[in-house]
């Protein structure tokens, strides 16, 4: 079975600044795609970023990139000028011949 | 285009009660996904649903079912409520299937007591 972990359960960043969360993957499955969402305090998971595999160019959005890494199955999200409103729970998701499976999330915080 | 919509918002029911909520798509999407959070366990998939028909089923209880319409809409119902179903239930809808990004409603909180 897939499964998605992400090992930090908390992180923070200075507003303006940079951070990246973490996330890899377990997989046996050769085409899949991997998703980062943010579930601010309102509860709504909005979708930040789509990544699919077979596509080696990691994709952006905005302040939002990732570093897509298949061999190592690893899919980290960097977050470029962090502001207030990042701060939120970002969930890495996984979906492949399966529904999506999510790892447990990372908390952002965001201080001024 | 609207976005999904899932009703109510809360709930409160007591142990053995059974409930229902709702889920509408976003237009065109036909595939409509159920997930269980709660802090212990996380996002956990509950089922989807693809034409009216169940498409993939979770690991839950036979407690926890759900349907489809043709109008794509769905509900989905837990019957003799427990205590550990308090919890969001989140609906996301996607246009087909697991390819497609799946969009995500704001959730009903189900608190039981």
């Amino acid at each position: 079975a897939q499964t998605v972990t992400q090992s930090q359960p908390e992180m923070s960043v200075q507003e303006a600044e940079t951070v990246t969360l973490s996330c890899t993957y377990d997989t046996s499955e050769s085409d899949y795609y991997l998703f980062w969402y943010k579930q601010p305090p309102s509860r709504q998971m909005i979708l930040v970023i789509r990544q699919e595999a077979y596509k080696q160019q990691n994709a952006t959005e905005n302040r939002f990139s990732v570093n897509f890494q298949k061999a190592a199955k690893s899919f980290s999200l960097k977050i470029s000028d962090s502001q207030l409103g990042d701060a939120a729970m970002y969930f890495c998701a996984y979906s492949g011949n399966t529904p999506l499976v999510f790892g447990k999330g990372t908390r952002l915080s965001v201080i001024a | 285009k609207a976005g999904v919509t899932q009703t109510p918002r809360y709930l409160i029911k007591t142990r053995g009660q059974q409930v229902t909520l709702s889920c509408s798509p976003i237009s065109g999407h036909r595939s409509v996904s159920w997930y269980q959070q709660t802090p212990g366990q996380g996002l956990q998939f509950l089922f989807e649903y693809f034409s009216e028909t169940q498409r993939n089923k979770g690991n839950f209880p036979g407690r926890f079912s759900g349907r489809q319409f043709s109008n794509s809409r769905s509900e989905m119902n837990v019957s003799t409520l427990e205590l550990g179903d308090s919890a969001l239930y989140l609906c996301a809808s996607s246009l087909r299937d697991n390819t497609d990004t799946q969009y995500f409603g704001p959730g009903t909180r189900l608190t039981v007591l």
